[in-house]
């Protein structure tokens, strides 16, 4: 079955700790995402890629950072320069970055603080 | 700025009654409208989207929404509710801007069903 895969689904940090959120697609698409969701507040844009090698700050960056040396993983650090991490992480993908291009999500990995 | 309004954070609603979860949007531009639903600790699934042509959309689980381009609003409905409706509903705008097209999300509205 074709789709996106995020692992681990619990994740715990330690203070001062890095932590990487693993994202693996097998649908062929170009386009992925981060999001941040914190309750009431929706989803919130982390980092893009478009295509492979590039990648571009969304719109709360801040103490995080990405990778995409392969077309289906776009795995996603949590730095210790984010002060408030507790929250739920959410990848997507979509074949483009086109208008009409529908993002699909994956399952999301849930960070915790210690 | 493009922004989208969810006024409703939570609706709770008895099975079988009809639903409206409202969505205004704010955008000089076309937009592109998209409805995800999101069941506990899951992440978000599409449920139904405008793109063009007629204004009323429908999803294959009996949810419809209408773009209603002078009010900006594309709220959902459902004429009979169940039990598994219940999840957190997202309505989101697609932009245009540089170079990137950001889907920008609502806060959500909880739709609790109960029996």
């Amino acid at each position: 079955d074709g789709g996106i895969t995020q692992s681990p689904k619990y994740l715990f940090r330690k203070e001062g700790q890095n932590v990487t959120l693993s994202c693996e697609q097998n649908l062929n698409h170009d386009a992925m995402y981060w999001y941040r969701q914190d309750p009431g507040q929706g989803l919130r844009l982390i980092y893009y890629s478009q295509i492979v090698n590039d990648f571009q700050k969304g719109d709360i960056a801040e103490g995080y950072s990405v990778s995409r040396e392969k077309k289906e993983s776009f795995p996603l650090t949590v730095t210790s320069a984010q002060k408030n991490p507790t929250a739920f992480y959410l990848c997507a993908s979509s074949s483009s970055q086109g208008l009409q291009e529908t993002q699909y999500f994956g399952p999301g990995t849930r960070l915790l603080v210690l | 700025a493009q922004s989208v309004t969810q006024l409703d954070s939570q609706v709770p609603v008895f099975e079988e009654a009809p639903v409206e979860l409202r969505c205004n949007y704010s955008s000089s531009v076309s937009v592109y409208l998209f409805w995800y639903v999101q069941y506990p600790n899951q992440g978000l699934q599409l449920l139904l989207k405008y793109l063009s042509g007629s204004t009323l959309v429908e999803s294959i689980n009996g949810f419809e929404a209408e773009f209603n381009k002078s009010q900006t609003s594309f709220h959902l409905r459902k004429p009979s509710v169940h039990i598994s409706d219940t999840a957190e509903y997202f309505c989101a705008v697609r932009v245009y801007g540089g170079a990137t097209n950001k889907l920008i999300f609502g806060t959500g509205t909880l739709l609790a069903v109960q029996p």
